[in-house]
Order: structure tokens, then sequence, then C-alpha cells
């Protein structure tokens, strides 16, 4: 059975700090997506990751695969409050083909003042 | 505006009443499916499609169906509704490398 997991589940910041949000997986897939979703909202794309080693950066997020560890990373830099929000990685298993995605349980992330 | 558009966004219903949720996208995707997202659970496939007359089980497909007739249009059907399918209901649909979630259906079954 395929798992994916996110650690933390939680997570209270202070506004100015880092933070690595982790999401680990338990088959071989070379595609994983990262998803913010607001209270009452939908999910929003951030980043597609398509290969190992892929790096991909938008503001103060940044979002690595290492496939041979089975794992990726969601760094936050110098977190703001409006990056509040509950992430959401998933994982891609038919090979890249389009979508049937299992979802981790989700980061609930909080940035203080 | 690429899009994808379901409908009711909120539904109150009783057990055992057929409903049935509606997902359109304007974007020509081939490939959409439904999840069902719950506290603590994070979000679950139903059913997924890989293009017209094609459709498959997700994780969690029991006491639901689905239908695929045109490419754009792919409804969730509930023939009848328990408590236990009271949920936040998405549907996405894909290109090669992003799926597209609507805005939603919150579904109250009592």
């Amino acid at each position: 059975e395929l798992k994916v997991e996110q650690n933390p589940l939680f997570l209270s910041m202070q506004e100015g700090k880092n933070y690595t949000i982790y999401c680990n997986y338990s088959t071989t897939s070379d595609r994983l997506y990262w998803y913010r979703q607001d209270p009452g909202k939908s999910l929003e794309s951030l980043f597609v990751l398509l290969s190992n080693g892929a790096v991909k950066q938008e503001g103060r997020l940044m979002a690595s695969l290492d496939t041979k560890a089975r794992l990726s990373t969601l760094h936050i830099t110098a977190a703001v409050h409006d990056l509040s929000a509950t992430y959401f990685c998933a994982v891609d298993i038919m090979g890249g083909s389009q979508g049937n995605l299992i979802f981790g349980k989700g980061t609930k992330l909080s940035v203080k003042p | 505006e690429a899009q994808v558009t379901q409908n009711p966004r909120y539904l109150i219903t009783v057990t055992g009443k057929k409903l049935t949720v509606t997902c359109s996208q304007n974007m020509n995707h081939e490939y959409m499916s439904w999840y069902r997202q719950d506290p603590g659970l994070g979000l679950r496939q139903i059913y997924y499609s890989m293009n017209v007359e094609v459709t498959d089980k997700g994780d969690v497909p029991e006491g639901y169906k689905v239908s695929r007739k045109e490419k754009r249009n792919f409804p969730l059907i509930l023939e009848s509704p328990s408590p236990n399918q009271t949920s936040l209901y998405f549907c996405a649909s894909s290109n090669r490398y992003t799926q597209y979630f609507g805005p939603g259906t919150r579904l109250t079954v009592l």
C-alpha cells in the first residue's frame, strides 16, 4: 500500500524564521506535487517536481525532490503571516500519466508575528 | 478563464435520497477525478477517469458512482447517501503536469 507521510502535521512559526516540511512516500515515483489550501478554499498548485534532484522556488518557498530517498521537502524562508495555510504533498502513482494522486495528510502552518 | 466548476457548492440532504454533484472543466483535459476531504485524513481519491467512457476506482469508491459521457463533464452520483458520506468533495481535471481543482462541494447527509 502506498503511503505518503508528511511531517510535521502542525507547525507554528514566528515571522522571519526558516523551517522545512518533509514528505516521505513508500513507492517508486518520479513525480511529486505540492499544494496550498487556505481555510474554506480549494487547493492551489504550488510546485510540480518531475525528476530526481528537481528544485523549484517561488518567493519564500522552495521545494526539492530526492527520488532515491523517496523524500520531498518544502522549505520556508523568512516566514510571513501570508504563508499561513495547509500544505499538501501528493505523489503520482501512475508513472506520470495524468494525476492519479495519493495525498499526504497535510501540514497546517501558522505564522505568528 | 480556465476553470473547474462544481455544483452545488453546499448541500444538506437526508439519508437515502439520491443526489448528483456536477463537475465541468473548460480546459479540454482528458483526465478528471473526484476526491473527498475529511479532517485528519487529507484528500482521498474516489474515482478517476482517463477519458470519455473510461473510469476507474480510486481509494474510497464505495457508495459512489461516476459517469464520463462527455469530455468536459464528470458527475459524481450518490445513489443512497449515508451520514458517513458527509464530507467536502473536490473535482479535479489534469493536464500532463498539474491538477486543477474545483471550488469544492460541502455535503451534509442527515
